[in-house]
């Protein structure tokens, strides 16, 4: 089984805070995604990446930078984290044209 | 650009009867996939419908492709409590061997 794993469930930073959020996955798959969801707004791509040290923005990277040293580790790096940054974070990996498999996603909340 | 909606956004329905998840896409795509996200939970994967006519089949739950209309459904047979969930569809762009677009998500809840 795939397993994809990231590194908090929930996560409470104060505004300013840089934060990371780290994702692992253990099924050598080439490709990772960093994503937000929101009530009523489904999923929304902050960044993926397709290889090492290889990165393509999302549709909301602003504030967000990434950063993967290794195969099966993604990171997630909020430089100065906002209130408006509150939301649930899921981690995916997938091999090129299949399923995107979903870590159990961090709850993070910006005081 | 691709855009992916989903309807209803919200049902509520009663146990042991039937209903209909529909999800629309804006262009050519030649898969689809649908997921299911349980109150609090990451998202699992159910179905990759990957031609025209392609249905599959899990249980209560049934998903049909009509690449033509460029819409699926995904079809809940004489629901029973336990399928109450967020259910997202998601479609990759045709240039992308990477992303997939997804559906807003919608959210069933079945009452005993």
């Amino acid at each position: 089984d795939v397993k994809v794993t990231q590194s908090s469930r929930y996560l409470v930073k104060r505004t300013g805070e840089k934060v990371f959020l780290e994702c692992v996955q253990d099924m050598d798959h080439e490709n990772m995604f960093w994503y937000r969801q929101d009530p009523g707004l489904g999923l929304r791509l902050i960044y993926f990446s397709y290889d090492v040290k290889m990165k393509e923005k999302g549709d909301i990277p602003e504030g967000y930078s990434v950063s993967r040293e290794k195969k099966e580790r993604f990171s997630l790096i909020l430089e100065s984290a906002s209130t408006n940054q509150t939301s649930m974070y899921l981690c995916a990996s997938s091999l090129s044209g299949i399923w995107q498999y979903f870590g159990p996603g961090t709850r993070l909340t910006v005081l | 650009e691709l855009k992916v909606e989903q309807n209803p956004l919200f049902l509520s329905m009663q146990e042991g009867k039937n209903y209909t998840i529909y999800c629309n896409y804006s262009t050519t795509s030649d898969r689809l996939y649908w997921y299911r996200q349980d109150p609090g939970k990451s998202l699992e994967s159910l179905f990759v419908l990957l031609s025209n006519g392609a249905v599959k089949q899990e249980g209560r739950l049934m998903a049909s492709l009509d690449t033509k209309a460029r819409l699926s459904t995904l079809h809940i047979t004489a629901a029973v409590h336990d399928l109450s969930a967020t259910y997202f569809c998601a479609v990759p762009p045709m240039d992308s061997n990477y992303q997939l677009i997804w559906g807003a998500g919608t959210k069933l809840i079945i009452k005993p």
